[in-house]
């Protein structure tokens, strides 16, 4: 395991259909953390779970939005309903305790 | 809240020297970041400063002032390959302990011959 892995890296979708994207962290990690980043702008925290407990979420999280980690591995981010401003890359990132969080190469998502 | 200012763009010749700014606002600050991002690709892991200095990494020194709210980013004898977005990150201890990570927009470095 050399690094944080996302699947798909790709995803067209029309509006108003649901998608869900897998994370897959570094394997001691326990931290894992989601973010949205769009063009010519910074990633954007999403949320952030510790093991399997989702200890933070972003106002930017939408009811619309969920993230799961059942067993405190790989997480799932669902978005239902999506809408043309969920256009975006979404990156996960992973980390150790509070040591530097490395990020995986994201899922490109194209809400038509 | 959390306020993070770097420039849009710059341009700089191959071989020299280029420094990118980093003012940040934010409560709780627990450490500042930069990564590098290639265009459609991820973040990768530069440098991280929690302490006032400088930090040298071969070709990539950080340094940061938490008196002023202020870092840079030093690349030495710039190659094409960077040719990137520079994103500076202030990591803040959030209640729940999360050390979340609030970036700026990024600055895009255009290495030329």
């Amino acid at each position: 395991d050399t690094g944080v892995s996302q699947d798909p890296r790709h995803k067209i979708t029309k509006r108003g259909q649901n998608v869900t994207f897998r994370c897959d962290p570094i394997s001691e990690h326990n931290r894992l953390y989601w973010y949205r980043q769009t063009l010519g702008q910074g990633p954007e925290f999403l949320t952030y779970f510790q093991n399997e407990a989702q200890l933070e979420k972003s106002r930017l999280l939408s009811d619309r939005f969920s993230a799961e980690r059942p067993k405190g591995s790989f997480s799932t981010l669902e978005i239902q309903r999506t809408e043309q401003g969920d256009s975006a890359m979404y990156l996960c990132a992973s980390s150790s305790t509070v040591d530097t969080q490395y990020f995986g190469p994201g899922t490109r998502l194209t809400v038509l | 809240g959390q306020n993070i200012d770097q420039p849009t763009e710059m341009t700089a010749t191959e071989g020299a020297i280029v420094q990118i700014n980093c003012t940040y606002q934010t409560s709780g600050f627990n450490g500042l970041f930069w990564y590098q991002q290639h265009a459609g690709e991820a973040p990768t892991f530069l440098s991280y400063n929690v302490l006032d200095g400088l930090e040298e990494k071969g070709r990539f020194s950080s340094f940061l002032s938490r008196s002023k709210g202020y870092s840079y980013l030093l690349l030495k004898e710039l190659q094409m390959k960077d040719s990137a977005s520079y994103l500076c990150a202030v990591r803040s201890l959030a209640l729940t302990g999360a050390n979340n990570l609030f970036f700026g927009t990024g600055t895009r470095l255009t290495v030329i011959p």
